[in-house]
Order: structure tokens, then sequence, then C-alpha cells
């Protein structure tokens, strides 16, 4: 089955430091992949996706991804956290069939600390 | 402004009692959805639809069912027959299906009591 993981529940970073969220994907098809994010008590709001071409796809407020065909990852990161990422963080990906479903990873908690 | 809502934010329902949740867009998207969310399970599709009059079932469809008259409304019912209502239920809807990102409304907070 095409899939995400989501390794890590929670990721704690410092303000000011770098941040990554992980994704995985299993290895079949085309790996159409998506990041949204959550904040509490409110719906998804997408981040950016990845279709083809550059592996490092820039998103919204200052977060990047970048694709990695051998290592079959599209982790999320961004060069300095705020405390306003907090948030929860899924991976998505597009299926393959006549109806392209999204599958969702369980989400990774962010935890930003000033 | 353009978007989704849905309505109510937080509903009650007593144990063997259908009830509506419901989801309106003014996006004009053909493609809608429905998505249960639980604590570590990420979102479980119910239903989608991508063309008015017609829906799918998605992962988890039993003990739900859908409308769609028109295309800026999608409703779900949770019937008595869902064992575990219980949950946060997510509205989505995206242009020409699911290659594009999905916008979610925001949330239904379902509690049976």
């Amino acid at each position: 089955a095409q899939s995400v993981a989501q390794p890590e529940d929670q990721v704690n970073v410092a303000e000011g430091n770098p941040l990554t969220v992980k994704c995985t994907y299993s290895v079949s098809g085309n790996p159409y992949l998506f990041w949204y994010v959550q904040y509490p008590n409110r719906g998804l709001q997408f981040l950016l996706k990845y279709i083809t071409g550059d592996n490092l796809v820039k998103g919204s407020y200052g977060f990047e991804a970048e694709f990695n065909k051998s290592q079959t990852s599209f982790h999320l990161k961004k060069p300095s956290a705020l405390v306003s990422d907090s948030a929860l963080y899924f991976c998505a990906r597009l299926g393959s069939g006549g109806y392209q479903k999204v599958t969702f990873g369980t989400g990774t908690k962010l935890q930003v600390i000033p | 402004d353009g978007g989704i809502t849905q309505s109510p934010k937080y509903l009650f329902r007593k144990e063997g009692q259908n009830v509506t949740l419901s989801c309106e867009q003014n996006l004009n998207h053909d493609a809608m959805y429905w998505y249960r969310q639980d604590p570590g399970q990420g979102l479980r599709l119910i239903y989608y639809s991508q063309i008015v009059n017609d829906f799918q079932k998605g992962d988890i469809a039993e003990g739900y069912s859908v409308s769609r008259e028109k295309k800026e409304s999608f409703p779900l019912t949770v019937t008595s027959a869902q064992k575990n209502p219980t949950a946060f239920y997510l509205c989505a809807s995206s242009r020409d299906g699911p290659y594009n990102e999905q916008f979610f409304g925001p949330g239904t907070r379902l509690t049976v009591l």
C-alpha cells in the first residue's frame, strides 16, 4: 500500500534554531507528497507539495521540504523556528488509481520553546 | 472571503441518535471530502465527492452517509450505526480532484453522551 510515515510523535526545538519534521514514504508509484499544518482546534492548512521537478520545494511561512528519492524521504524544514510554528504537522501522499486518494500520516507535534 | 464553513463547531449527541454535520464552500471547487481525526491516527477518509450527485466511500464509511445535491454543500450524517462516533470531523475541498491541495474547514467536534 502507498503510505507515509512520520516516525516522531513530537519534536521539541528552541526558538531560533533550525527545525526538521520527518516524513518517509513507501516505494511504489509516483510519490506526490504534501505537508499540512494544523493549529489547535482548527482545520489543516496546506504548506507545500512535491509533484515533480526540483527536489527542494519552498512553501508558506518560510517552510521548505526536500524530496530525497534514495532515502524515500520528504522532511519538512525551516532555518529558524518561531514560537508561532508550534502546531501539528501532517505529511500526506497522493495515491494512484482511478481516484487518487490522499493518505495522511499520523502527525508530528512541533513544540517551539521560547 | 472564499472558504469552507462547518457547523456546528461543537455537537453533542445521545447514543442512538442520528446527527448531520454541515459543510459549505464558496471556492467553486468540484471535489469535496469528509475526514475523521482521532488522536494519534491522522486523518481517515470517510466519503468523497468529485462532482454533484456523485460520491464514493472512503476507508471508514460504515455508519456514515452523505449527499451532494449542490456543488457548494456536502453534509455528513453520522448514524446510530456508527459504533464510536466521538471524534473531530473535517471537511475539505479541492480543484479538479486531489492532484491539487485540499482546503479544510475549521472542523466539528462531535461528542456522544
